[in-house]
């Protein structure tokens, strides 16, 4: 079946260093990829998605390439901030039966020390 | 996008009992899931909330531990019956249209004594 993996954290980094946090899946057909952003206490948010081969997401400084030749989707920054630290959740939504479930990647906590 | 409220946000029960959590989206979706998420993990699809007829369930989760409820577009309840602590977890809605990205509630966290 469907499945995510991302890279084990937590992550440590200190302010304004670069991040990456690795994100590989499995599917069949044409999923759309998403990154997903809990802060301490509180519910998911949308970070940015892709819906098709080589689609760049971004948002607030954060970029994914979905890339298909590899099957990955890892999502980069160029210089965190302290207020990034969260956990972020790597996601898919198979076409296969349209049923628009999401599938979770393991989560990876980011602390970003100032 | 869509805004989705949930309550109760927290609650402390007692082992037998049960709950019911609300979920209010305020734009019409045609999806509308529920998710487990035990603490320090990952989310777990419990169930799509289908308008107006039974949830479908993924494997490992029944109608009868969790009835679910989908009366129209933008209203769903999740119950946990019969609860133990083994059913300690933040319980997360979330809706979307099909084929797009959803949207997540804030979650209901739920301890069990």
């Amino acid at each position: 079946g469907d499945s995510v993996t991302q890279m084990e954290g937590p992550v440590t980094l200190s302010e304004e260093a670069f991040l990456t946090i690795n994100c590989t899946y499995t599917a069949t057909g044409y999923p759309s990829l998403f990154w997903y952003v809990q802060y301490p206490g509180e519910g998911l948010q949308l970070l940015l998605k892709a819906t098709k081969a080589d689609d760049k997401g971004s948002n607030k400084g954060f970029e994914a390439t979905y890339r298909k030749e590899t099957t990955s989707f890892h999502l980069e920054k160029g210089s965190v901030q302290v207020s990034d630290s969260a956990v972020y959740f790597c996601a898919l939504s198979g076409d296969s039966g349209n049923t628009g479930k999401l599938i979770f990647g393991q989560g990876t906590t980011l602390q970003v020390k100032p | 996008s869509a805004v989705i409220s949930q309550k109760p946000s927290r609650d402390i029960c007692q082992r037998g009992t049960s709950l019911t959590i609300q979920c209010q989206v305020d734009s019409q979706v045609t999806m509308m899931f529920w998710y487990r998420q035990q603490p320090g993990q990952s989310l777990t699809l419990i169930a799509t909330a289908n308008q107006g007829s039974e949830a479908t369930y993924e494997s490992g989760f029944v109608i009868d531990k969790f009835p679910i409820s989908r009366p129209n577009l933008t209203f769903s309840t999740l119950t946990v019956s019969n609860m133990s602590p083994e059913d300690s977890s933040i319980y997360l809605c979330s809706g979307g249209l099909q084929g797009q990205e959803q949207f997540f509630g804030p979650g209901t966290r739920l301890t069990v004594l």
